[in-house]
C-alpha cells in the first residue's frame, strides 16, 4: 500500500464548476500538507501549504485537512480552462522530505 | 528572479550508454533536490543536498546513479549504464532551506528516453 493515495482521474468538468480533489494517506506522522499544480511538460508548482488540520483559503482555492480521517482535499471554485493541469497532493512529517501522490488530471471544458 | 534551470530538456540514448543531467538552482538556495517522475506518477526523491553535502541519498540507486554538487551551487546527476527502466522525467528543485515554510521550486525537468 502506498503512503499517499490519489485518484488519477481524468476528471473533466465544465467551466465555472466547483472541483473537488482528494487524497488519503496512511502515515499518521504527516503534519505538513501541500497541493502542487503541474502543467504538461513543466515542473510542479506549489499551490497551497497547510500545517496540521483545518482549512486554508487562497482566492478560488481552499485546502482542507482532516487528520483524524487521514484525508485531505482541494476545492477549486469558479473553475477556469487555465486550471486544466495535473494536481499533486504532497505531505511530509518534517517538512523536508515530501511524499507525493500520483496526481489527478483535471480538464476544464469551456 | 530566474527559476531553476535544467539541461538538456530532452535526451534519447541507447541502453548501456551513460547520461548526465545538469541543474542550476535559484540563486541563494542552499538546498537542492533531484526527483524522478515516471509517467502518471508523482515525483520521488532521489537525493537532497544541503550546500555540498548529500544529506539524504537513501533512494538513489548507487550501483548506477551518482550525483555531485560541487561548490554548493550547480549539480549533476549521472546514470551509468542506463537501463530501459530509467526512462522518465528527472526533476531538479531547490529551496532556501529545508523545512517548514521553505517552498521547493521545481525546474522543467529532463525527459530521458532509453532505447
Amino acid at each position: 500500500q502506498k503512503e499517499v493515495e490519489q485518484d488519477p482521474g481524468p476528471l473533466s468538468v465544465p467551466e465555472g464548476a466547483i472541483v473537488s480533489l482528494n487524497c488519503t494517506y496512511s502515515n499518521s506522522a504527516f503534519q505538513y500538507f501541500m497541493w502542487y499544480r503541474q502543467y504538461s511538460r513543466k515542473g510542479p508548482e506549489l499551490l497551497m501549504y497547510t500545517y496540521s488540520s483545518g482549512n486554508k483559503e487562497d482566492g478560488r482555492f481552499t485546502a482542507q485537512v482532516d487528520k483524524s480521517s487521514k484525508y485531505i482535499s482541494l476545492f477549486i471554485r469558479d473553475s477556469q480552462p487555465s486550471d486544466s493541469a495535473t494536481y499533486l497532493c504532497a505531505m511530509s512529517a518534517d517538512a523536508s522530505k515530501i511524499i507525493f501522490g500520483s496526481g489527478t488530471r483535471l480538464s476544464i471544458r469551456p | 528572479e530566474a527559476g531553476v534551470v535544467q539541461s538538456p530538456r530532452y535526451k534519447i540514448i541507447e541502453k548501456k550508454q551513460p547520461v548526465a543531467f545538469w541543474c542550476n538552482p535559484i540563486s541563494g538556495h542552499n538546498t537542492l533536490y533531484w526527483y524522478l517522475q515516471n509517467l502518471g506518477q508523482g515525483p520521488e526523491l532521489l537525493i537532497r543536498y544541503e550546500n555540498e553535502e548529500a544529506v539524504d541519498d537513501s533512494q538513489l540507486p548507487k550501483d548506477r546513479f551518482s550525483a555531485e554538487r560541487l561548490k554548493g551551487v550547480d549539480s549533476t546527476l549521472k546514470i551509468q549504464p542506463a537501463e530501459l527502466g530509467d526512462s522518465a522525467v528527472y526533476l531538479c528543485a531547490s529551496s532556501r532551506l529545508a523545512g517548514y515554510g521553505h517552498t521547493q521550486y521545481f525546474g522543467p525537468g529532463t525527459r530521458l528516453t532509453v532505447l
